[in-house]
Parts: C-alpha cells; structure tokens; sequence
C-alpha cells in the first residue's frame, strides 16, 4: 500500500483554538478525503476534494487540495468538546478505485 | 447516518471456525472495499470490488475471501483465522468509475469487531 504521512500525530488543544493539520505523500492523488473516526466506529466523511488548488468548507472545517497534487490540509476552527477524535485523510490513487488512508491525528479539546 | 450496513456488530471465533462478515449498500455504489484496522491505527486497504469483480487484493493471506454477489452486497469469509487477525474490519463503497472522473467519494460502515480466540 502506499504511505500518506500525516501530522501532527496528536493534538491537545484549548477550546476555542483553531486545529491545522496535514497529509503528505510522495505519490500524486486525484482526490483528497478527511475523515473522522470516534472510538469503536466507522469513519466519518468531512470534506472531498477533487481538484488540484480546490478549497472546500464545511461549517468550521476547511480543507485544502494541495497545488502539487501531493498533499492536502485541513483546518478546524474555534473547536469545540465534540471535535475530539481521530482525524483522517485518504487519497484516491491513479484512476481506480484505491483509497489509502494516513497515519491519522489524535485531536483532545481541553473545555 | 451511514448507509453502509455492516454486520455481525461483535464477532468471536475460534482459530478452526468459519464464519463470514456481511455488508450492504443501497445507494447504487459500483465499488466495494474491505479495510482492516487494528487499534490506533488507520484502516489498511484489503480487497477492492469494481463492478462486482474483484480488482484489487492487497496480498491479503488466503484465510481471508471476499465475495461480492451482486452490487449491493459483500462478503468476507473467514477461515483459520490467527489470534493477531483481530481488529476493526470495515466496510466501505463509493460511486465507482471506469474512467478519470471527479467525484468518487468512499463510505464507511461502523465496522464489524472480530475477535479470534
């Protein structure tokens, strides 16, 4: 498989502060997920990326698709108690169907 | 909500037994995944379906067998199982393609737990 590297791996953060968070690897992807995974369940989708450049949103998320195809950054703000969890990205590899995940950010919201 | 139905929830079984993972999908998906993951860590691509044909197996050992019977639904037998075989093992879909177009998203269940004694 291949290796998205991602990081920080952790994060213990104040609420209220803003979260930056990013995914690099050394193959090109043709599209970019975020996702969010609470302990003893699934993940979750954030946001999709799908284009070189594009930045997307959704509520206090943004989410980057980096210009080189390589990587890609996600941006919380203002974060709350309930953002607490593990946060993934995963790129789409080539024209199939092949989604690798990376290594994954362990985000803790002080209240 | 996901809309990718996983079950068993809780499986325990022993390292002679079969037993088999069920998943679901009714949102017209043409491709379905096996991930596992073990605590921690992030899911590991096992087995790909595109079109109800398998078309990506990640040098997954034997005594796992995925079957897809139709477009809705996928399996994984299991067989001789090892104790460090134990983990999250998650299913997923996502619209599919045959060629580069935007908009292939993946899906998870909320995973089937497998615990191998």
């Amino acid at each position: 498989g291949q290796q998205l590297n991602q990081s920080p791996q952790s994060m213990f953060i104040q609420e209220g502060e803003d979260v930056s968070m990013n995914c690099t690897s050394s193959s090109i992807f043709n599209t970019w997920l975020w996702y969010k995974q609470d302990p003893g369940e699934g993940p979750v989708l954030l946001i999709a990326l799908y284009k070189a450049g594009e930045l997307t949103s959704n509520g206090r998320l943004t989410a980057q698709f980096g210009i080189t195809r390589k990587d890609s950054f996600l941006n919380i703000s203002a974060s709350i108690p309930s953002d607490v969890g593990i946060y993934f990205c995963a790129g789409q590899l080539g024209t199939g169907n092949q989604f690798y995940f990376g290594t994954g950010t362990s985000l803790t919201v002080i209240p | 909500d996901t809309e990718v139905t996983q079950t068993p929830k809780h499986l325990v079984m022993g390292m002679t037994n079969k037993k088999s993972l069920k998943c679901e999908q009714h949102m017209g998906h043409r491709a379905m995944y096996w991930y596992k993951q073990k605590a921690k860590k992030p899911p590991e691509l096992m087995f790909v379906y595109s079109y109800e044909k398998l078309s990506i197996n990640e040098s997954v050992p034997s005594r796992f067998s995925p079957e897809c019977p139709n477009s809705s639904l996928l399996n994984l037998h299991l067989h001789a199982l090892q104790p460090e075989d134990s983990a999250l093992y998650l299913c997923a879909s996502s619209q599919g393609i045959l060629r580069r177009i935007s908009g292939n998203t993946i899906y998870f269940g909320e995973g089937s737990w497998l615990t191998v004694v």
